[in-house]
């Protein structure tokens, strides 16, 4: 199995709801990557999980909530989010390990989460 | 830090013709670039990589990329373009430890019969 899958495709929410966004690897990639993308835009970097642990957030707001119960499965939970939260999130995983040194990642189709 | 310019915000190109797309980067040590490619409502999918070694790098879809220390550059080719490559390309750097890519901004390639 050589690809990241992301559930749900299409997300539709209103700013009160709770959801969350699955990302699925079976690559054995020990690090995991959440990214936010606006149209026309590059991937903006949101969380990034190595080993199981949390080793970036870049400054996201808390209504964004990532979770990594294993090394193969990472979650974004949602919560009270804005309509500027919009976009494609878009899940990625590495092969990054202790002493391999380059970054290479596989992404996911993305989900496009519209806020109401 | 590190950076990376896609000097082209959108290309348009004729069926059949060479394409380049161009991408600079600014990085002290030896960096590691990729280019991604991008379809609508798509994630992104690796064209190709250096990391180090043979500086002229063979991707998938016909694509290649020249690496060039000297020009910082590291851009993006193809002999004869197919309707189906319209798409977004992202160049992207990063290195041997913990700091994730850095994207460019991308190009916008649009393929005209």
């Amino acid at each position: 199995d050589t690809e990241v899958t992301q559930t749900p495709k299409h997300l539709v929410m209103g700013m009160t709801n709770k959801k969350s966004l699955k990302c699925e690897q079976h690559m054995g990639h020990r690090a995991m990557y959440w990214y936010k993308q606006k149209a026309k835009k590059p991937p903006e970097l949101m969380f990034v999980y190595s080993y199981e642990k949390l080793s970036i957030n870049e400054s996201v707001p808390s209504r964004f909530s990532p979770e990594c119960p294993n090394s193969s499965l990472l979650n974004l939970h949602l919560h009270a989010l804005q309509p500027e939260d919009s976009a494609l999130y878009l899940c990625a995983s590495s092969p990054r390990s202790r002493g391999v040194p380059y970054n290479e990642q596989f992404f996911g189709p993305g989900t496009r989460l519209t806020v109401l | 830090a590190q950076s990376v310019t896609q000097p082209d915000i959108h290309i348009t190109v004729s069926e059949g013709a060479s394409l380049e797309l161009r991408c600079n980067y600014s990085y002290g040590a030896t960096p590691y670039l990729f280019w991604y490619v991008q379809s609508p409502g798509q994630g992104l999918q690796l064209l190709l990589k250096y990391f180090s070694g043979d500086t002229l790098v063979q991707g998938i879809k016909g694509f290649e990329a020249e690496f060039k220390r000297s020009q910082s550059s590291f851009n993006l080719r193809k002999p004869s373009v197919h309707w189906s490559d319209a798409a977004e390309y992202f160049c992207a750097v990063g290195d041997s430890g913990n700091t994730p890519l850095v994207f460019g901004k991308g190009t916008r390639l649009s393929v005209i019969a």
